[in-house]
C-alpha cells in the first residue's frame, strides 16, 4: 500500500546549524513531492516541492533532494532559526490516482534552541 | 496568508449533534480538497471537488459525512450525529494553477 514515513520523530538543533529532515516513500508511482511546515494550531504551510524529473530543488534557505532509486526525500534547512521550530511533513502525490491526492507521513518535530 | 479561510476555527459539540464547516478560497480554484488530521498524525485525504462535482471520496468519509461545493467556489463539510472519533482538525486545500495544494487554517472539532 501507499505509505510515507519519516526516520526521526524529533530533531533538535542549535540555532545557526543546518537541519536535515528525511522521509521515505513507498509508492514508485508518485511523481510529485511536497514539504509542509506546520506550527501548533495552524494548517500545513507549503515550503517547497519537487517533481520526479528533478533530483534537487532550492528555495530560500531550503533545499529538497529526491532520490528515486531508494525512494528517499530530504529537506535541508540552512542556518536554522528558532522560527523554524515546527512539525515538518513530507507528502507524495501518486500519479496513478489521477486526482493529485496527497499522502502524508506522520511528521518530524524540529526543535531549534537559541 | 494562503488565501483560504475556514470557519469556524474551533468547534466544540456534544456527541450526536450535527456540525458544518465552511471553506472559502479567496480566488477561484477548479479543484478543492478536504483532509482530516488527528493529533500527531499527518493529514488524511477525505474528498475533493472539481468545480461543483465531488469526484472522489475516501473510505474515511462515512455516511454521516457530506460535502458540497454548490457554486464551485466555497465548500462545506457536514458531519451528522457526531462521534468522539470525529474529533480532529479538518483542513481544506484548493489546488493552485501550479498544482500546489495550499491549506487553510483548519477547523478544530472537539466532540464531547
Amino acid at each position: 500500500g501507499e505509505s510515507v514515513g519519516l526516520h526521526l520523530p524529533t530533531l533538535s538543533v542549535q540555532e545557526g546549524d543546518n537541519s536535515i529532515i528525511n522521509c521515505a516513500y513507498s509508492n514508485s508511482a508518485s511523481d510529485y513531492f511536497i514539504w509542509y511546515k506546520q506550527e501548533s494550531g495552524k494548517g500545513p504551510q507549503f515550503i517547497i516541492d519537487i517533481r520526479s524529473n528533478m533530483d534537487k530543488r532550492q528555495g530560500q534557505r531550503v533545499t529538497v533532494l529526491l532520490n528515486k532509486t531508494v525512494k528517499h526525500l530530504s529537506l535541508q534547512i540552512a542556518a536554522t532559526q528558532p522560527g523554524d521550530s515546527a512539525v515538518y511533513f513530507c507528502a507524495e502525490s501518486p500519479s496513478n490516482t489521477g486526482f493529485q491526492k496527497l499522502v502524508f507521513g506522520t511528521g518530524t518535530r524540529l526543535l531549534v534552541s537559541p | 496568508d494562503t488565501g483560504v479561510s475556514q470557519d469556524p476555527r474551533h468547534k466544540i459539540t456534544k456527541r450526536g449533534q450535527n456540525v458544518t464547516f465552511r471553506c472559502d478560497p479567496i480566488s477561484e480554484h477548479n479543484r478543492l480538497y478536504w483532509y482530516r488530521q488527528t493529533l500527531g498524525q499527518g493529514p488524511e485525504f477525505l474528498t475533493y471537488f472539481q468545480n461543483e462535482a465531488q469526484l472522489e471520496k475516501s473510505r474515511l468519509l462515512s455516511d454521516r459525512f457530506s460535502a458540497e461545493r454548490p457554486k464551485g467556489s466555497f465548500s462545506t463539510l457536514e458531519i451528522q450525529r457526531t462521534e468522539q472519533g470525529d474529533s480532529a482538525m479538518y483542513l481544506c486545500a484548493p489546488l493552485t494553477i501550479t498544482d500546489t495544494q495550499y491549506f487553510g487554517p483548519g477547523t478544530r472539532l472537539t466532540v464531547l
